[in-house]
C-alpha cells in the first residue's frame, strides 16, 4: 500500500491558462473521488468514478472542469481558462468499494495558486 | 440537504487533558457520520464512522464520539489528549441517499499544549 499518489503537488499558473492534474489511487481501489479545498474550508465535493465511469459531479464542477478516468486506474482533473477564483487544494481519495463510504485514502492533494 | 456544524474553529488543551470537539448535523434522512483528521502535509485520515450501528463509535487513537439524534450532535472525545494529537479534525456527513457525496464541516484546529 504506497498510498494515493497526486501530481504536482503544487501548480502556479496565470489566469487563462489550462492546468491538469493526476491522481494515482490505491492499486485494487475501484472508486475514485475529487474534491477541493479552500483555505479555512472542509473540502467540498467534486466528482466521483467507480472503475471508468464517472457517476456523480457536483454542481460545483463548471463547464471549465473535466475530469476522466480512462482505464479504472488513475485519474486527471482539468482545468481550462484558470480563474483566481479557482485556487484552492485539490484532492483525491479512493477506496476498494462493497461496503459504502468505505474508508476513504486521500491524497496529500495539489495546491493550485492562480495570479 | 445534508450539512455539519463544528462549533469551534480553534481548540486547545493541555496534554493529558480531556479533548472535546463540537458537531452539530443537519440531514433530511438517517445519516451517516464520519471524524476525519488533517494533519500538516499529510493526508486526511478518517478516524471513524457512525452507520447506523451502536451509538458509541470508537475511533483509532483513543478517540470516540457519540452519536445523539435527539440533540443531533457527533461529538469527538478523548480522554488524554497527546501532544501528536495537535491536528485539523473535521466532522462529515452523508444523507445515505444513496450518492457518494460526503460533506465536510469547516474544521477544527485542535492545538496541545505542553
Amino acid at each position: 500500500d504506497t498510498g494515493v499518489s497526486q501530481d504536482p503537488r503544487h501548480k502556479i499558473t496565470k489566469r487563462g491558462q489550462n492546468v491538469t492534474f493526476r491522481c494515482d489511487p490505491i492499486s485494487e481501489h475501484n472508486r475514485l473521488y475529487w474534491y477541493r479545498q479552500t483555505l479555512g474550508q472542509g473540502p467540498e465535493f467534486l466528482t466521483y468514478f467507480q472503475n471508468e465511469a464517472q457517476l456523480e459531479k457536483s454542481r460545483l464542477l463548471s463547464d471549465r472542469f473535466s475530469a476522466e478516468r480512462p482505464k479504472g486506474s488513475f485519474s486527471t482533473l482539468e482545468i481550462q481558462r484558470t480563474e483566481q477564483g479557482d485556487s484552492a487544494m485539490y484532492l483525491c481519495a479512493s477506496s476498494l468499494g462493497g461496503e459504502r463510504f468505505e474508508k476513504l485514502f486521500f491524497g496529500s492533494g495539489t495546491q493550485l495558486s492562480v495570479l | 440537504a445534508q450539512s455539519v456544524t463544528q462549533l469551534d474553529s480553534h481548540v486547545s488543551v493541555s496534554e493529558g487533558t480531556p479533548v472535546l470537539l463540537r458537531c452539530n448535523y443537519s440531514s433530511s434522512y438517517s445519516p451517516s457520520l464520519f471524524w476525519y483528521v488533517q494533519h500538516p502535509n499529510k493526508g486526511l485520515q478518517l478516524l471513524l464512522k457512525y452507520t447506523s450501528a451502536a451509538t458509541l463509535v470508537k475511533g483509532i487513537n483513543g478517540f470516540e464520539a457519540e452519536f445523539k439524534k435527539s440533540e443531533t450532535s457527533f461529538h469527538l472525545t478523548k480522554p488524554s489528549a497527546h501532544m501528536s494529537d495537535a491536528a485539523e479534525y473535521f466532522c462529515v456527513v452523508s444523507d445515505n441517499f444513496g450518492n457518494e457525496k460526503l460533506t465536510f464541516g469547516t474544521g477544527t484546529r485542535l492545538t496541545i499544549i505542553p
